[in-house]
């Protein structure tokens, strides 16, 4: 199957800051690629979608500045969580198609822990 | 189990049975499912999907059963082994697009 990497895997960060995930595609070109956030023992919850060369679609709830996605080519996409606050720790998901594709496939998650 | 919510319902099952995970879905328009199973700490891996002009599709070990009449799908894993234990999720999508709904997943806990 396709192989959807992301960076980096864990990262501990002081409220406030802003910090950076990316989410790329190494075997395909991903013309679609999604964001997901997951708490403990809970199930996924989308927050945007994003297309290549376009503004990402966020989902109602999902701030948009707060959350800065970038799909800049068709194997990278980005996220960055600004002025990151406790409450942003997380376990944060990409996943990504390809054109005429149904399937998503995942990235391995990155945890997102915010002091 | 069945997934319910966020909650996540837990299946216990003895390494060796086989293993039924079941999921609802609400949206009738929906007519491609996919099952995926996530690790503690890992991003969800595709298992199997179907479409909904299947009722049945069958994989290593695994088979997954559609029926549409009253919106199930199950996922059937045979000889169930430890590797198996996980957090399963199924999820939806019409033919509108490519945006998966997730189901709220079950725990398969496989006893040795």
């Amino acid at each position: 199957g396709a192989v959807v990497s992301q960076h980096p895997s864990r990262v501990i960060c002081k409220s406030g800051t802003s910090v950076k995930i990316e989410c790329r595609s190494l075997d395909f070109q991903a013309t679609t690629m999604f964001w997901y956030r997951q708490f403990p023992k809970q199930s996924l919850m989308l927050m945007a979608t994003s297309n290549e060369g376009s503004k990402a679609t966020y989902e109602q709830g999902v701030e948009k500045d707060k959350f800065l996605i970038n799909h800049a080519s068709l194997t990278l996409s980005t996220l960055t969580v600004t002025s990151a606050h406790p409450e942003d720790s997380s376990f944060y998901i990409c996943s990504a198609s390809g054109q005429g594709l149904r399937k998503q496939y995942f990235g391995p998650g990155t945890r997102l822990t915010v002091t | 189990g069945e997934s319910v919510g966020l909650h996540l319902p837990t299946l216990s099952v003895q390494e060796g049975d086989n293993s039924i995970i079941n999921c609802a879905y609400s949206n009738s328009a929906s007519d491609y499912f996919i099952w995926y199973k996530q690790e503690s700490g890992k991003g969800p891996q595709f298992i199997i999907d179907i479409r909904s002009n299947m009722d049945k599709r069958q994989g290593q070990r695994v088979t997954v059963l559609l029926n549409k009449t009253v919106k199930h799908l199950s996922l059937q894993i045979a000889a169930t082994q430890p590797g198996d234990s996980a957090v399963y999720f199924c999820a939806e999508t019409d033919n509108a697009g490519n945006m998966l709904t997730f189901g709220g997943g079950t725990r398969l806990m496989v006893k040795p």
